[in-house]
């Protein structure tokens, strides 16, 4: 049973770029959530994602940041025009929702670096 | 006032020793409490729940107290391998959304 898969596992990009950020959650789980955590900082909320539905985006940045989750296939991150303070370890975690929202399971991470 | 507070550390100690943390949080709507670990910057793991009536598994126990908005772990018998960074979290109002504190670093020697 493979665990929250995430890719590129690193990431480099320049000024003024796109990056896509892919997370594929745990089998059965359909509640999806994204973290960031810069350097020497602690993670900070995004976004919680269900099929189809942003439930919480109160953590994204108000410009360039976007997250979606489709009917069908893996829950994407988009940066546009990155800057270098977008330069992070980005987190995707998933759960089978029905309450127990604080048990979730993390994906190892994208590593953005932005040039 | 951050949200969820902790210690950095880093706590150095040697095998065998007892060492304990500390977290508080600042939200006292919030109703769920849990430890994470982080190894070098890799994925957060679930360690433990955290309940009011305190609770153990095997070398480590965690206590929550509700009315000073605490929370601590205690760890026995420190082993090499429980170097790491131990996260303090924090669920409001059962959404989706944990706080995470940044983290203390333990550094168990031999």
């Amino acid at each position: 049973n493979a665990g929250v898969m995430q890719n590129p596992r690193h990431l480099v990009r320049r000024r003024g770029q796109e990056a896509r950020l892919r997370c594929s959650p745990m089998k059965g789980h359909s509640h999806v959530y994204w973290y960031r955590q810069l350097p020497e900082e602690g993670l900070k909320f995004m976004v919680y994602l269900q099929k189809e539905n942003i439930i919480d985006e109160s953590g994204m940045p108000k410009e360039r940041f976007s997250a979606e989750f489709p009917k069908e296939g893996p829950s994407i991150l988009r940066i546009q025009q990155v800057v270098r303070g977008d330069s992070a370890a980005y987190f995707c975690a998933s759960s089978p929702g029905g309450g127990q929202f604080g048990i979730q399971y993390f994906g190892a991470g994208t590593r953005l670096s932005v040039l | 006032r951050k949200e969820v507070e902790q210690d950095p550390g880093p706590f150095n100690v040697p095998e065998g020793a007892t060492v304990a943390f500390n977290c508080t949080y600042s939200n006292s709507a919030s109703q769920s409490f849990f430890w994470y670990r982080q190894d070098c910057r890799k994925e957060p793991k679930l360690l433990m729940s955290v309940y009011s009536s305190g609770n153990e598994d095997g070398r480590f126990t965690a206590q929550l107290n509700r009315a000073s908005q605490y929370i601590s772990l205690l760890i026995r018998d420190s082993k090499l391998s429980d170097s790491a960074t131990y996260l303090c979290v924090v669920n409001e109002a059962n959404t989706g959304k944990l706080i995470f504190g940044q983290g203390t670093t333990l550094q168990v020697k031999p």
